[in-house]
């Protein structure tokens, strides 16, 4: 079955790196996301990445996916207090089933 | 482009009342989803629409239903309301079957006293 875990807390100093960690147990996922949520609002599609892939990037954002160890990580290169919110980690089968969401990260940035 | 629009942001009810919230997708997208957001559960898939046709259920009970318009608007509706049912209830849109983009509204928080 579908299982998506993360750790529920994140807390960096503002100009650090970020890395959000995400494990699922599902091998066959074939699309995996990233979704930002600050408070009050909805889900905000960050990036996602296929698992024909290893590794993708886009401005301050690095996604690494490790098939073999079924993790997916999240860089957020120099973390801005902007950057705080819950960050959630979720797959999808084929990609056009429903998202499987994990409990999401809470990433706190001291400025 | 306008975003994913939710109606309304913000609904209180009683146990026992049923209660009808209204998602617009983003223009030209035909596939709309719906999820329940509890601190307890997190994000849990409810249904997804595509064509005015159900593609996908999770595992909620009857009281939950929901529909889609010709128009690509989609309504759900909770019947008989439990206190269990408060949570913040998104709405998310995609082109369509296959497409991996799906696009997350606002919003609605249902709050049952």
């Amino acid at each position: 079955g579908e299982d998506v875990e993360q750790s529920l807390f994140l807390s960096v100093r503002e100009g650090d790196s970020s890395v959000i960690n995400c494990t699922y147990t599902d091998s066959s996922s074939t699309y995996l996301y990233w979704y930002k949520q600050e408070p009050g609002a909805g889900l905000q599609l960050l990036t996602y990445i296929f698992s024909n892939m290893d590794m993708k990037q886009d401005q301050r954002l690095t996604v690494l996916l490790n098939k073999k160890d079924k993790h997916l990580s999240l860089r957020i290169a120099d973390t801005q207090t902007g950057d705080s919110a819950i960050y959630f980690c979720a797959e999808s089968l084929e990609g056009n089933t429903p998202l499987v969401f994990g409990k999401g990260t809470r990433l706190s940035v001291i400025a | 482009k306008a975003g994913v629009t939710q109606t309304p942001r913000y609904l209180i009810k009683t146990r026992g009342q049923q209660v009808t919230l209204s998602c617009s997708p983003i223009s030209g997208h035909r596939s709309v989803s719906w999820y329940q957001q509890t601190p307890g559960q997190g994000l849990q898939f409810l249904f997804e629409y595509f064509s005015e046709t159900q593609r996908n259920k999770g595992n909620f009970p009857g009281r939950f239903s929901g529909r889609q318009f010709s128009n690509s608007r989609s309504e759900m509706n909770v019947s008989t309301l439990e206190l269990g049912d408060s949570a913040l209830y998104l709405c998310a849109s995609s082109a369509g079957l296959g497409n991996y983009e799906q696009y997350f509204g606002p919003g609605t928080r249902l709050t049952v006293t």
